[in-house]
C-alpha cells in the first residue's frame, strides 16, 4: 500500500535550534514531492516540489531534499512565526491531482 | 488577486442531511480538487475536475459528488451526513491540471456533523 510516513508528529524548538522534519514514502513511480505548511484554521502554503533524488530547493530558512526513500525539510535558525504544521504529499501517478499526505510534523518555535 | 475562495466557512449539519460546498478558483485556473482533513490527519483526496470533467475520485462513498461549472467554479455535495463526515473541505486549484503541479489550497470549510 501506498504510503507516506512524517516524523516526528511534533518538535518544540528554541529559536535559533535548527532541526529536520522528515518524509518517507512507500510508493512506486514517484512523480513529484510536496512540502506544504499549514497554519491552524487555513488551508495548506506551498513550499517546495522535488522531482527526483538529489534534488534540493532552499526558501529562507527551509531547505527540502530528496532520496529515492525519503524527503528532508531542514529548518536554519528557526523563528517564532515558523511555528506551523508541515506537510508532505507525494504524486505517484494515481488518479489525477490525487497527492497522497502525510500526517505532518506540528512544529512550535518558542521565542 | 484573490486565491482560492470557499464558501460557507463554517457549517453545522445534523445525521442525514445533505451538504453542498463551494469553490471559485484562482482566475484563469482550469483545475479544481477537493480533500477532506480530519482533526490530526493530513487532507484526503476526494475528486479533481478539470475542464467540468472529473479527471480523479478518491475512496470516498457514492454520498460524495461534485461538478464543475463554466466559469470553473465548483461545488462538492455530500448527501445522508454521517458523523463521521466532520472534517475541514478543502478546495485547491491549480492552472492545467497536469501533474505533477503545486496547488493553490483555500482556507477550507469547517463542516461539523451533529
Amino acid at each position: 500500500e501506498d504510503q507516506v510516513t512524517q516524523s516526528p508528529e511534533a518538535l518544540r524548538l528554541q529559536e535559533g535550534e535548527s532541526s529536520s522534519l522528515n518524509c518517507s514514502y512507500t510508493v512506486s513511480g514517484l512523480r513529484g514531492l510536496f512540502w506544504y505548511r499549514q497554519d491552524p484554521g487555513k488551508g495548506p502554503e506551498f513550499l517546495f516540489t522535488l522531482y527526483s533524488a538529489g534534488e534540493e530547493k532552499e526558501k529562507e530558512r527551509l531547505k527540502a531534499t530528496l532520496t529515492k526513500k525519503e524527503s528532508f525539510l531542514h529548518i536554519t535558525a528557526p523563528k517564532p512565526e515558523d511555528s506551523a504544521t508541515y506537510l508532505c504529499a507525494v504524486d505517484y501517478g494515481g488518479s489525477q491531482g490525487n497527492l497522497i499526505f502525510g500526517k505532518g510534523t506540528k512544529l512550535s518555535v518558542k521565542p | 488577486d484573490a486565491g482560492v475562495t470557499q464558501s460557507p466557512t463554517h457549517l453545522i449539519k445534523t445525521r442525514g442531511q445533505h451538504v453542498t460546498l463551494r469553490c471559485s478558483p484562482i482566475s484563469g485556473h482550469k483545475s479544481v480538487s477537493w480533500y477532506q482533513q480530519v482533526l490530526g490527519q493530513g487532507p484526503q483526496f476526494i475528486f479533481q475536475y478539470y475542464e467540468k470533467e472529473e479527471r480523479g475520485r478518491g475512496n470516498f462513498p457514492d454520498r460524495f459528488s461534485a461538478r464543475q461549472f463554466p466559469n470553473y467554479s465548483s461545488e462538492l455535495n455530500v448527501n445522508a451526513l454521517l458523523l463521521g463526515d466532520s472534517a475541514l473541505y478543502l478546495c485547491a486549484s491549480s492552472p492545467s491540471g497536469m501533474v505533477p503541479e503545486k496547488l493553490f489550497f483555500g482556507s477550507g470549510t469547517q463542516l461539523s456533523v451533529l
